[in-house]
């Protein structure tokens, strides 16, 4: 079975600085997709990133990106110049590709910018 | 576009009563998905639709929850009896279709408390 792990419970930032949430999981198949979720307060889950495990090049989405490491099953989400509307909590997630389309979440990272 | 709706968004019952938590998907959207989320912790799959049909409902407690998705657009979930273990808040997602990896839509959760 899948796991994903978020070892960093909280972060804390001043506005307008670079973020990473780490995010590590493990697996033994070689195909699957990564995902960075967030859920500001209001609990409506917002997908901010994805990668595909076949792509070697990073997915970035405006100020968020990610740095996908295969060999090591890493996946960190970095969040350049930070806004306050990034607060929130930050949930990596896993899923295969064989059809089973179920998301396995991580504990989540709570992140809290500052003014 | 309207997003997941889900009804109610608080719910607060005594344990051994029954409750039941709406979610009406995304027009267009095939798959269905009820996840519970407890305090601290990600989102867990709790049941797959892909439209009429429960695709994958073995995380389910089976001995009292159920679901339906009868005409398959919006679906009902209802435990019955509750215990004081179910609180949390369950959120429903929905997607496109099941047969790629398709990004899930959240919607904004019932909180669920059990006394």
């Amino acid at each position: 079975a899948q796991t994903v792990t978020q070892s960093q419970p909280e972060m804390s930032v001043q506005e307008a600085e670079t973020v990473t949430l780490s995010c590590t999981y493990d697996t033994s198949e070689n195909n699957y997709y990564l995902f960075w979720y967030k859920q500001p307060p209001s609990r409506q889950m917002i997908l901010v990133i994805r990668q595909e495990a076949y792509k070697q090049q990073n997915a970035t989405e405006n100020r968020f990106s990610v740095n996908f490491q295969k060999a090591a099953k890493s996946f960190s989400l970095k969040i350049s110049d930070s806004q306050l509307g990034d607060t929130a909590m930050y949930f990596c997630a896993f899923m295969n590709d064989q059809g089973a389309q179920k998301l396995v979440f991580g504990q989540g990272t709570r992140l809290t910018i500052n003014p | 576009e309207a997003g997941v709706v889900q009804s109610p968004r608080y719910k607060i019952i005594e344990k051994k009563q029954p409750v039941a938590f709406w979610c009406n998907p995304i027009s267009g959207h095939n798959t269905l998905y009820w996840y519970r989320q407890n305090l601290g912790q990600g989102p867990e799959l709790l049941i797959r639709y892909e439209n009429e049909e429960a695709v994958d409902d073995s995380q389910l407690p089976k001995d009292r929850f159920s679901a339906e998705r009868l005409k398959g657009v919006d679906s009902t979930l209802k435990i019955q009896p509750a215990e004081l273990g179910d609180s949390a808040v369950y959120l429903c997602a929905s997607s496109l279709d099941g047969q790629g990896v398709e990004t899930q839509y959240f919607g904004p959760g019932t909180r669920l408390l059990v006394l």
